[in-house]
């Protein structure tokens, strides 16, 4: 069971250059979340999507953008990458469970995390 | 504004010895609070502590919670150089479709052969 993927695990661009990180879940997870985590600050949301079919604000959202492909897969996409987007991303999913007695199904489960250097 | 701070930032210990992390929190709409390791890659589950005194244990790990005083500590005991690891606190907070997780900084442990 592969958990949350994540891809890729390594990139460096350039200012001003687009890209696409790529997340995918094999849990049958209905929330997908994407963090940064920078050193001093600890992980910050960036994005979530509740469901399939929609996409909120987190803490940090600007220069960001996301989609939710479907149940399994959630992008997050760098329009035009500067420099403080240097980070680890982690992308992170959960079942949801919202009644009281639900609360287990909210562990939300890490990927790997991508290192992403804009020089 | 919510937030949750963790104490010490690191800590440095020789296998054996017995630490304590802390965890203290101001959120509103607070559902749960769990902690997770963080070795080289992904942060990994350790424990979801949800009611006032209920100790959760996991082999030489244990955690409670204070709901009254808004904190939690985590316990690892006779530590190994396998416990070295960013240890990582998070409250869900419920304020929508889903949940949130608010992070602490987190606390960096070298434990030392």
């Amino acid at each position: 069971n592969a958990g949350v993927t994540q891809t890729p695990k390594f990139q460096v661009l350039k200012t001003g250059q687009s890209m696409t990180l790529q997340c995918a879940q094999d849990m049958n997870h209905n929330s997908m979340y994407w963090y940064r985590q920078d050193p001093g600050m600890g992980l910050r949301l960036i994005y979530y999507s509740a469901s399939e079919g929609t996409t909120d604000k987190g803490e940090v959202p600007n220069g960001y953008n996301v989609s939710r492909l479907n149940k399994r897969e959630f992008s997050l996409r760098l329009e035009s990458a500067a420099p403080s987007q240097t980070s680890v991303y982690f992308c992170a999913s959960s079942e949801t469970g919202l009644a009281p007695g639900a609360l287990a199904k909210n562990i939300q489960y890490f990927g790997a995390g991508t290192r992403l250097s804009v020089l | 504004e919510d937030k949750v701070v963790q104490s010490p930032l690191s800590l440095v210990v020789h296998e054996g010895d017995t630490v304590t992390l802390n965890c203290s929190y101001e959120v509103t709409n607070f559902r749960s609070l769990l902690w997770y390791k963080q070795e080289k890659k992904a942060p990994t589950f350790l424990f979801m502590l949800t009611s006032s005194g209920i100790e959760k244990k996991s082999g030489r790990l244990s955690s409670i919670l204070d709901k009254k005083e808004l904190f939690s500590i985590l316990n690892i005991t006779a530590t190994q150089t396998g416990d070295s690891a960013v240890y990582l606190c998070a409250v869900e907070t419920y304020g929508g479709a889903t949940n949130k997780l608010i992070f602490g900084t987190g606390t960096l442990l070298a434990v030392q052969p």
